[in-house]
C-alpha cells in the first residue's frame, strides 16, 4: 500500500541536542510538508518542498532545518535553537497542483 | 492573512444524533477545502475534499458543504456512532504559489452510547 511513514513514533531530546525526524513516502508525490501540532491548536507549517533539492520556510521555521535529496524523503532536524520543541510533528505529501494531502502518523517529540 | 475558525471546540452527543460541525475562513480566495479526522495521538485521515467550484461532497454518512462567498463550510454527520469520536479538522488551500493548507484548531467530538 502507498503511504507516508514517519519514524520514530516517540522521540526524547535532551537540552542542547539536535534530533532528526524521518519522513518517507512511496506515493510518488512531488510536494512534501512538515507541520507542528500543539495541544488545542491547529497545525502550523514548518517547511515545505515542491521538488527535489528545493525547500521553503513555512510560518514557524526558526530552529528547524530540512533537506530534500530524494523525492521520497524529507527529514526534519530539530536543532538546539528551537526553544520549545515539545510537540507532535506531522509530515504530509501531495501531488503537484492543488490537490488533497496525505499525512503520516506523526512523531511525538519530548524534551527531557 | 487567511484564518480558519471551527465551532464548537468540543461536542458531546448521544449515539444516533445528526451533527453539524462548522468551519469559517476569512479570505474567500481558496482553491479547495478539506476535512480531516484525527484520532488521539494519530495522524490525519482525509475525509472529504471540496474544490472551490463545488458546493458539496458526500461520503457515506458524511456530507460537507462549501459556501465560498460567505467563507463557510459545514460537515454533517448523520446517525452518529461511538466510532465517530475524534477531532475533526478543517483546512483550506490558499491561492498563491504552492499548495499550502491552513488549519482550524478542530472540533473534538465525543459520541457516547
Amino acid at each position: 500500500d502507498g503511504g507516508i511513514t514517519q519514524s520514530p513514533k516517540y522521540l526524547f531530546r535532551k537540552e542542547g541536542q539536535n534530533v532528526t525526524l524521518s519522513c518517507e513516502q512511496n506515493l510518488n508525490h512531488d510536494a512534501m510538508y512538515w507541520y507542528r501540532q500543539d495541544p488545542g491548536q491547529g497545525l502550523r507549517l514548518i517547511y515545505y518542498s515542491q521538488i527535489v533539492n528545493d525547500f521553503q520556510k513555512g510560518d514557524i521555521a526558526e530552529g528547524y532545518s530540512v533537506s530534500r535529496e530524494k523525492k521520497e524523503s524529507f527529514p526534519l532536524t530539530v536543532t538546539s535553537a528551537q526553544k520549545n520543541p515539545t510537540a507532535f510533528y506531522l509530515c504530509a505529501s501531495s501531488p503537484q497542483g492543488v490537490r488533497g494531502y496525505t499525512f503520516g502518523s506523526g512523531t511525538r517529540l519530548t524534551v527531557v | 492573512k487567511q484564518e480558519v475558525t471551527q465551532i464548537p471546540a468540543a461536542l458531546s452527543v448521544p449515539e444516533g444524533e445528526n451533527l453539524v460541525l462548522n468551519c469559517s475562513f476569512t479570505d474567500s480566495a481558496i482553491y479547495n477545502l478539506q476535512w480531516f479526522r484525527q484520532d488521539p495521538g494519530k495522524g490525519l485521515t482525509s475525509l472529504l475534499l471540496i474544490q472551490s467550484s463545488q458546493r458539496e461532497q458526500t461520503s457515506g454518512r458524511l456530507n460537507a458543504s462549501l459556501d465560498k462567498s460567505s467563507g463557510r463550510s459545514t460537515l454533517y454527520i448523520a446517525a452518529s456512532q461511538p466510532g465517530d469520536s475524534a477531532t475533526y479538522l478543517c483546512a483550506v488551500t490558499t491561492s498563491g504559489g504552492y499548495n499550502k493548507l491552513i488549519f482550524g484548531a478542530g472540533t473534538r467530538l465525543a459520541v457516547h452510547p
